[in-house]
């Protein structure tokens, strides 16, 4: 079936450096898109979220991009701290679904170095 | 607000074993729902609940079971337990549509020996 994958496990960055972590979706219908945020021992945290109508959506510290070309979602982060450590998920809507149910991926581990 | 809390946080069963997780919110979200979390894979949905009375299944809903009674409390079931039941599990909350407000419990760790 169609599914959301993650291009790398893991990724190890530098503190104070910006962190990139890249997510493909399949299903051409998926019109919106959410970053989730898990750290160790915790459920998901939603970071930020993104429709299909847009290109780009900036929060806090973090930037989502949308290339809907070529399926693709990345989330930046700005000026990576230590407590940016934590495994990050992609998850798109279901278009099909009446009820909203999310698809994820299986998420990259952002492990901060000093 | 506690938000959506879980009990027990860990759990260890024997095969065949029954036992129900524990989920409550306190947010009168309408829509409920559990996952399972292993390792490598992403969050797959196993049971869902659109208000009280009402549920349905997932992605993955063989060996549990799920009742709705009030809006606050989403019990789920292991019927038998076996170990590809070993797992983590989520629960979580959210508003009809409000896809970005969707709020996950701690979850419980459950081993199945």
């Amino acid at each position: 079936g169609e599914s959301v994958g993650l291009h790398l496990p893991t990724l190890s960055v530098q503190e104070g450096d910006n962190s990139i972590i890249n997510c493909a979706y399949s299903n051409s219908a998926s019109d919106y898109f959410i970053w989730y945020k898990q750290e160790s021992g915790k459920g998901p945290q939603f970071i930020i979220d993104i429709r299909s109508n847009m290109d780009k959506r900036q929060g806090q510290r973090v930037t989502v991009l949308l290339n809907k070309t070529v399926k693709h979602l990345s989330l930046q982060i700005a000026a990576t701290q230590p407590g940016d450590s934590a495994v990050y998920f992609c998850a798109d809507l279901i278009p099909t679904d009446s009820w909203g149910k999310l698809q994820f991926g299986a998420g990259t581990q952002v492990v901060v170095t000093p | 607000n506690a938000g959506v809390t879980q009990t027990p946080k860990f759990q260890v069963l024997k095969t065949g074993q029954s036992m129900t997780l524990q989920c409550a919110q306190d947010m009168n979200h309408e829509y409920m729902s559990w996952y399972r979390q292993d390792p490598g894979m992403g969050l797959r949905l196993i049971h869902y609940s659109v208000g009280a009375g009402i549920t349905d299944q997932g992605e993955v809903p063989n060996g549990y079971n799920v009742s709705r009674s009030t809006t606050e409390d989403f019990p789920l079931r292991l019927l038998s337990a076996a170990p590809s039941q070993t797992s983590v599990y989520f629960c979580a909350s959210r508003a009809l549509g409000e896809y970005n407000e969707q709020f996950f419990g701690p979850g419980t760790r459950l081993t199945v020996l």
